[in-house]
C-alpha cells in the first residue's frame, strides 16, 4: 500500500524559531494535505495543495507540492506557544475510484518552549 | 455552524462488550468517512459511507466491525465484543456531496477496552 515517511517524528524547539518539516513517497500523488491535530482532538486542515511545484501560504505557515509529485514541505516561521501539536502530512489514493482515501504519515510533534 | 459531532468523546468498554460510536456530519455534508488512530500513528481510513450507502469498507476488519449512514440521525460506527486490540481514537470525517478533497475532522471517540 502507500507509505508516507514523515520526519522528523519530533522536534523541540525555542519561540521564535522557524521549523520545516517534509514527507515524502515512492508514489506520485496528485494531492498533499497538511493538517496539524492538538491533544485530545481531531486533525485540523491547514494547506492543501493541488498542482506539482504549488507554494501555499497560510499566516505562518507555508507548504510545497514538489516536482517530482513524491514529496511535500511544510514550514513554519516565528513559532509561537500554540503551534505545539502534531502535524500531519496526508494524501490521496491514487488508484482509480478511491481518491476519496486519506492517507496519513505518522506526524510530527512540534513542542515550543516559551 | 457546527462542525463534525462525535459521542462520546471517550469509551471505556470491557472485553466483549459492544462499542457504539456516532457521528454527525457538518450541516450539508452527505459524505461520511471513519478512520482509526493508534498511538503513536497516523490515520487510517476504515470506511466511506454516503447516506443509506457503504461505498467502501475496504479498511475495516471483516469481523465485529460494521458502519452505518442512515436516511435520518448520525452515522454509527459498531463493534461487537470489543477486544483490548481495538482500544484507539476512532475519527469521523465529512466533506459535501461530489467534493472529497478536503474532509473535515470531529473530535474523535477514544475507546479504551479494559
Amino acid at each position: 500500500g502507500q507509505q508516507l515517511n514523515q520526519s522528523p517524528q519530533s522536534m523541540f524547539i525555542q519561540e521564535g524559531e522557524d521549523v520545516s518539516m517534509n514527507c515524502t513517497s515512492s508514489s506520485i500523488f496528485n494531492t498533499w494535505l497538511w493538517y496539524k491535530q492538538d491533544p485530545g482532538e481531531g486533525p485540523v486542515l491547514l494547506i492543501a495543495l493541488y498542482k506539482a511545484g504549488e507554494l501555499t501560504s497560510n499566516g505562518r505557515l507555508t507548504a510545497q507540492f514538489g516536482i517530482t509529485r513524491k514529496d511535500s514541505f511544510l514550514n513554519i516561521s516565528a513559532s509561537i506557544p500554540s503551534d505545539v501539536g502534531i502535524y500531519f502530512c496526508a494524501t490521496h489514493g491514487n488508484s482509480g475510484g478511491s481518491n476519496y482515501k486519506l492517507t496519513f504519515g505518522k506526524g510530527t510533534l512540534l513542542t515550543v518552549n516559551p | 455552524n457546527a462542525g463534525v459531532m462525535q459521542n462520546p468523546r471517550h469509551l471505556v468498554r470491557r472485553r466483549g462488550q459492544e462499542a457504539r460510536l456516532r457521528c454527525s456530519p457538518m450541516k450539508g455534508h452527505s459524505h461520511v468517512y471513519w478512520y482509526r488512530q493508534l498511538p503513536e500513528e497516523g490515520l487510517k481510513f476504515m470506511v466511506y459511507l454516503q447516506k443509506e450507502n457503504i461505498i467502501d469498507e475496504s479498511g475495516m476488519p471483516k469481523e465485529r466491525f460494521s458502519a452505518e449512514f442512515p436516511k435520518e440521525g448520525p452515522s454509527i460506527l459498531r463493534i461487537q465484543q470489543v477486544v483490548r486490540g481495538d482500544s484507539a481514537a476512532y475519527f469521523c470525517a465529512s466533506s459535501p456531496r461530489g467534493s472529497y478533497n478536503e474532509q473535515f475532522f470531529g473530535p474523535g471517540t477514544r475507546l479504551t477496552v479494559l
